[in-house]
């Protein structure tokens, strides 16, 4: 079945590091990957997302590449800040032709933690 | 602040006891979805109703259950609670059924602790 593996927290960075956090995933259909944050005592807020094979999704200065041929959706920051410490999430949801499920597959998350 | 509201915030009772979970989804979306975040089985999709119909089953135990009403809102009910079931449990909604255009809002969720 569909599943998504994320590289093993906690990361701790200096501010203005540059970050990555891998995640692959497996996937039957055409999935949509996504990346979620969650900060302390909150739910889990989308951070960008992408739909088909080589589209980049960013927002606030985060990158992922969706790429088919590895699997891989890792999430990237060039300069990372104190208020970005939260846990983040990769997800997939199951996608097809047609497709009207629309749960989302997690990995496990990966605490980030940014030092001043 | 993501539309979706949960309540209650916190949720502390025994062994065997029953609760319910509120959820009210954004306005509009017609789906909702139920997970179940523990720190040894990461976040875990319980159940998805759209407009009022179950759509989608997870790992959700049989003690468990949950519907959708007329008004959207969705209740998940959680029957002769054990300690392993102490986790947050959240609340997500979409405009429709979900999949690549339409990602999930969630709510803050509900902290349960069985003791």
């Amino acid at each position: 079945g569909d599943s998504v593996t994320q590289m093993e927290g906690p990361v701790t960075l200096s501010e203005e590091a540059f970050l990555t956090i891998n995640c692959t995933y497996t996937a039957t259909g055409y999935p949509s990957l996504f990346w979620y944050v969650q900060y302390p005592g909150e739910g889990l807020q989308l951070l960008l997302k992408a739909t088909k094979a080589d589209d980049k999704g960013s927002n606030k200065g985060f990158e992922a590449t969706y790429r088919k041929e590895t699997t891989s959706f890792h999430l990237e920051k060039g300069s990372v800040q104190v208020s970005d410490s939260a846990v983040y999430f990769c997800a997939l949801s199951e996608g097809g032709r047609g497709s009207t499920l629309g749960r989302l597959y997690f990995g496990r998350g990966t605490q980030l933690t940014v030092w001043p | 602040d993501s539309g979706v509201t949960q309540t209650p915030k916190h949720l502390i009772t025994a062994t065997g006891q029953r609760v319910t979970l509120r959820c009210s989804p954004r306005s509009g979306d017609l789906s909702v979805y139920w997970y179940q975040q523990s720190l040894d089985q990461g976040l875990q999709f319980l159940i998805q109703y759209y407009n009022g119909e179950e759509r989608a089953k997870g790992n959700i135990l049989e003690r468990f259950s949950a519907q959708q009403f007329p008004d959207l809102h969705s209740e998940l009910n959680l029957s002769s609670l054990e300690l392993g079931d102490s986790a947050l449990y959240f609340c997500a909604s979409s405009p429709r059924t979900g999949g690549r255009n339409s990602p999930l809002h969630f709510g803050n969720g509900t902290r349960l602790t069985v003791t």
